[in-house]
């Protein structure tokens, strides 16, 4: 098993430029979820998934959607990226739904928006 | 609103001098408390879930608590490799949402 990959590793964008974060996982984990990451700040839920159709908002969702159309994957869109958005974004998945169970987490992805 | 606040912010020990690490929250029914370790530039590492008052779980020289407000990550004898920031976690019974604490940075010397 890969467990929970995300592409890309990093990425620089100019203010306005949209883009997608991808987020796998071939565990078939029911729960995905997206934070992001800030000095000082820990970890901040943007949206999360109990299954394949269903999604919903966390703390921080606005400036990001997301969809899941398959169990597999979690993609996240900037819709017109801000320097407030400049952080580190890691997408996580467990089983069974509810993320009772642990958390699997992706390497992050490292984002400057310049 | 569901709150997890984590104290110390920062803990530099010396090799082999146990501590603790706090976990407070506020939560409208509890699902579950989770302790996570994080490396610099990694994500995190899964250790225990803790579900209801009184439980304790072990793992190696880690040694989580949970009360109805708080959870206490206990350290027992650590070594350097113990070094990371320890996350707390909570998940609501109402929702799915699992809300992190800022995290406790600890450092060990050898």
């Amino acid at each position: 098993n890969a467990g929970v990959t995300q592409t890309p590793k990093f990425q620089v964008l100019k203010t306005g430029q949209s883009m997608t974060l991808q987020c796998a996982q071939d565990m078939n984990h029911e729960y995905m979820s997206w934070y992001r990451q800030d000095p000082g700040m820990g970890l901040r839920l943007i949206h999360y998934s109990v299954g394949a159709g269903i999604t919903d908002q966390g703390e921080v969702p606005n400036g990001y959607n997301v969809s899941r159309s398959t169990t597999e994957d979690f993609p996240l869109r900037l819709l017109s990226a801000a320097p407030s958005q400049t952080s580190v974004y890691f997408c996580a998945s467990s089983y069974p739904r509810g993320g009772r169970d642990e958390q699997f987490f992706g390497p992050g992805t490292r984002l400057t928006v310049l | 609103e569901d709150q997890v606040t984590q104290s110390p912010e920062a803990l530099r020990l010396q090799e082999g001098e146990s501590s603790s690490l706090n976990c407070s929250y506020t939560v409208s029914g509890l699902r579950g408390l989770f302790w996570y370790r994080q490396d610099p530039g990694k994500g995190p590492e899964f250790l225990f879930t803790l579900y209801s008052a009184g439980e304790e779980k072990e793992k190696e020289r880690l040694k989580a608590t949970l009360t109805k407000k708080e959870s206490f990550l206990h350290i027992t004898a650590p070594k350097p490799e113990d070094s990371a920031t320890y996350l707390c976690a909570v998940q609501a019974v109402r929702d799915d949402k699992i809300i992190f604490g800022k995290g406790t940075r600890l450092h060990i010397l050898p």
